[in-house]
């Protein structure tokens, strides 16, 4: 079957560390990849996506690295800061689909 | 992106009621959804909501259930039937702007049923 699901359930992080979620998951025919950041009471964020044609992808203070090779999808945070506070979700989109399927979602907590 | 707002913000039911929860995209869209958050868990597709078709329902969901309208390109509802408090969750719509592959969340519908 389909999954999607993440390596570590929380990352508790200094405020200026560098931050890296890791993701991992099962479908071959998935073709894009997006990371959400929810923060409590709101509804997930759209931070960055990237495409199975590609390996990397920046954007401001964020980088999503996708190894096909492994099924594994990370995101890594700069300069982490108390605002980057959240549960963050990736989701992946088979080929042919419009339908997502998320991971379970990692709490990172920044602590100043 | 897309500013997606949704009514009402949260409730508090009683079982066996229903409930209508209402999503407005300010652009138009063809593709509407409607997803499940239970309580510390991750999200789960309810169904898709195209406008000028019938909502496509993931396995575990029935319509009569979780009824959908889709009535125009902007709007779209969800209704949660015969409440029990194993409904009690999240729930999320998003939009998949005709010009982008991405999905776009609204602000969620928290829902307690006692």
């Amino acid at each position: 079957g389909e999954s999607v699901g993440l390596h570590l359930p929380t990352l508790s992080v200094q405020e200026g560390d560098n931050s890296i979620i890791n993701c991992a998951y099962s479908n071959s025919a998935s073709d894009y990849f997006i990371w959400y950041k929810q923060e409590s009471g709101k509804g997930p964020q759209f931070i960055i996506d990237i495409r199975s044609n590609m390996d990397k992808r920046q954007g401001q203070r964020v980088t999503v690295l996708l190894n096909k090779t492994v099924k594994h999808l990370s995101l890594q945070i700069a300069a982490t800061q108390p605002g980057d506070s959240a549960v963050y979700f990736c989701a992946e989109r088979q080929g042919g689909s419009e339908k997502l399927v998320f991971g379970k979602g990692m709490k990172l907590t920044v602590n100043p | 992106s897309a500013v997606i707002s949704q009514k009402p913000s949260r409730d508090i039911c009683q079982r066996g009621t229903s409930l209508t929860i209402q999503c407005q995209v300010d652009s138009q869209v063809t593709m509407m959804f409607w997803y499940r958050q239970q309580p510390g868990q991750s999200l789960t597709l309810i169904a898709t909501a195209n406008q000028g078709s019938e909502a496509t329902y993931e396995s575990g969901f029935v319509i009569d259930k979780f009824p959908i309208s889709r009535p125009n390109l902007t709007f779209s509802t969800l209704t949660v039937s015969n409440m029990s408090p194993e409904d009690s969750s999240i729930y999320l719509c998003s939009v998949r702007l005709d010009s982008d592959r991405t999905q776009y969340f609204g602000p969620g519908t928290r829902l307690l049923v006692l």
